[in-house]
């Protein structure tokens, strides 16, 4: 079945830190992967997504490339700010149908 | 811009009551979905629908039902609300065609209480 498992957080950094959050998935085919991000008190929204295998999505100095071999969309920042600070999900939508799951959420917290 | 709008930001209810809750998008999309959110357990779906007076379970429905009389508005409905459904629930929608590459766009969330 189509399932992602993402990493726990919560997640503390410093400003101006590197920034990884693993995420993998299992599917039949192909799926289409996704990061949204979620700022407090807000919904969700999209921060970036690949449609294919070695497509990288990228968005606000976040990137994730999407690797096929390992079943990885992991979502690195090589410089967070404390703006970035909110929950991040990551989600795969295999083709044509409507069954888009998503990760537990990873909370990152940024410290000046 | 899309915009998903849900009608509340935050509700408070009583065991046993009937709860409306309700999205409406401006986009003409044809799919809609709602979702409740729980810590550690990411959004789970609990209804979506595909047109208009169509409906699909999603992985919790039991508790829920789901209204979609106009393309624009999808309700959710908690015939009996108990205090296990106090959670943040979230709207979306997305159009047709490719589903896999279309972007859902979310409501800003609606978080019930039930007491």
């Amino acid at each position: 079945g189509n399932s992602v498992t993402q990493m726990e957080g919560p997640v503390t950094l410093s400003e101006e830190a590197f920034l990884t959050i693993n995420c993998t998935y299992t599917a039949t085919g192909y799926p289409s992967l996704f990061w949204y991000v979620q700022y407090p008190g807000e919904g969700l929204q999209l921060l970036l997504k690949a449609t294919k295998a070695d497509d990288k999505g990228s968005n606000k100095g976040f990137e994730a490339t999407y690797r096929k071999e390992t079943t990885s969309f992991h979502l690195e920042k090589g410089s967070v700010q404390v703006s970035d600070s909110a929950v991040y999900f990551c989600a795969s939508h295999p083709y044509n149908n409507n069954d888009m799951r998503f990760g537990a959420g990873t909370r990152l917290t940024v410290k000046p | 811009d899309v915009k998903v709008t849900q009608s509340s930001r935050y509700l408070v209810k009583r065991t046993g009551e009937k709860v409306f809750l309700e999205c409406v998008q401006d986009m003409d999309h044809e799919n809609m979905f709602w979702y409740r959110q729980d810590p550690g357990l990411g959004l789970r779906l609990i209804y979506f629908s595909y047109d208009v007076k169509m409906k699909e379970k999603g992985d919790i429905p039991e508790g829920y039902s789901v209204s979609r009389e106009k393309k624009e508005r999808f309700s959710l409905i908690l015939e009996s609300a108990s205090t296990n459904q106090t959670s943040m629930y979230l709207c979306a929608s997305r159009t047709g065609g490719v589903v896999a590459k279309n972007i859902q766009y979310f409501g800003a969330g609606t978080r019930l209480s039930v007491l």
